[in-house]
């Protein structure tokens, strides 16, 4: 039991490029969400998914796109990345919402640079 | 949208002394307010956490209290040791389909 994982755990991007990083859980949790940590800042969520084939926007979605097209996995996608997309990715599942099973499980992170 | 405010950003204590955080938060509707310690470089991990039914909840050195009335909750640690040394976040959980909303840290050093 893996927990949650995230793929890659370090990425250096020029302006511009795009990347996408992998999140999978095996706990067969509905939930599953992508938050940025940057210093000062606690965790920001960036989208988030109720389950298989959908999303959400959280609280900072510019420039950020998302997919969950099976219920392991979540993808979050940068188009064109900027030096301000620097900063450390974690995504988390949870199996509830609300009530019991609310805990959020966090990957490892991914450190992204953006040159 | 939900507002948390997490004080003090920075705590130093001696080895063995208390710590106690602060949270308050603005959505009265709010029921779920765990507690994360994050250890330098690895990802955040649930220590502790209160429902809205209850006052205040224990483990072992551990307790978290919930003033609903006030809209703050707290995180004490008792003897702490070394070890504790991390960044602890703060979350509120709303009742509606509103993921958790976090607040912006505390890095606890305990000095031996």
């Amino acid at each position: 039991n893996a927990g949650v994982t995230q793929t890659p755990k370090f990425r250096v991007l020029k302006t511009g490029q795009s990347m996408t990083l992998l999140c999978a859980q095996d706990m067969n949790h509905e939930y599953m969400y992508w938050y940025r940590q940057d210093p000062g800042m606690g965790l920001r969520l960036i989208h988030y998914s109720v389950g298989e084939g959908t999303t959400a926007k959280g609280e900072v979605p510019d420039g950020y796109n998302v997919s969950r097209l099976k219920k392991q996995n979540f993808l979050l996608g940068l188009e064109s990345a900027a030096p301000s997309q620097t900063s450390v990715y974690f995504c988390a599942s949870s199996s509830h919402l609300a009530g019991d099973g609310t805990e959020q499980y966090f990957g490892p992170g991914t450190r992204l640079t953006v040159t | 949208g939900e507002n948390v405010e997490q004080h003090p950003s920075t705590l130093s204590v001696q080895e063995g002394d208390s710590a106690v955080i602060k949270c308050t938060y603005s959505d009265s509707a709010s029921n779920y307010f765990p507690w994360y310690k994050q250890e330098l470089g690895k990802r955040p991990q649930l220590i502790i956490d209160i429902r809205s039914n209850v006052g205040e909840k224990k483990d072992q050195r551990i307790a978290v209290t919930l003033n609903k009335t006030a809209k703050h909750f707290s995180l004490h640690i008792t003897e702490t040791q070394p070890e504790d040394s991390a960044v602890y976040f703060c979350a509120v959980f709303s009742s509606g389909n509103t993921p958790l909303v976090f607040g912006k840290g505390t890095r606890l050093s305990v000095i031996a």
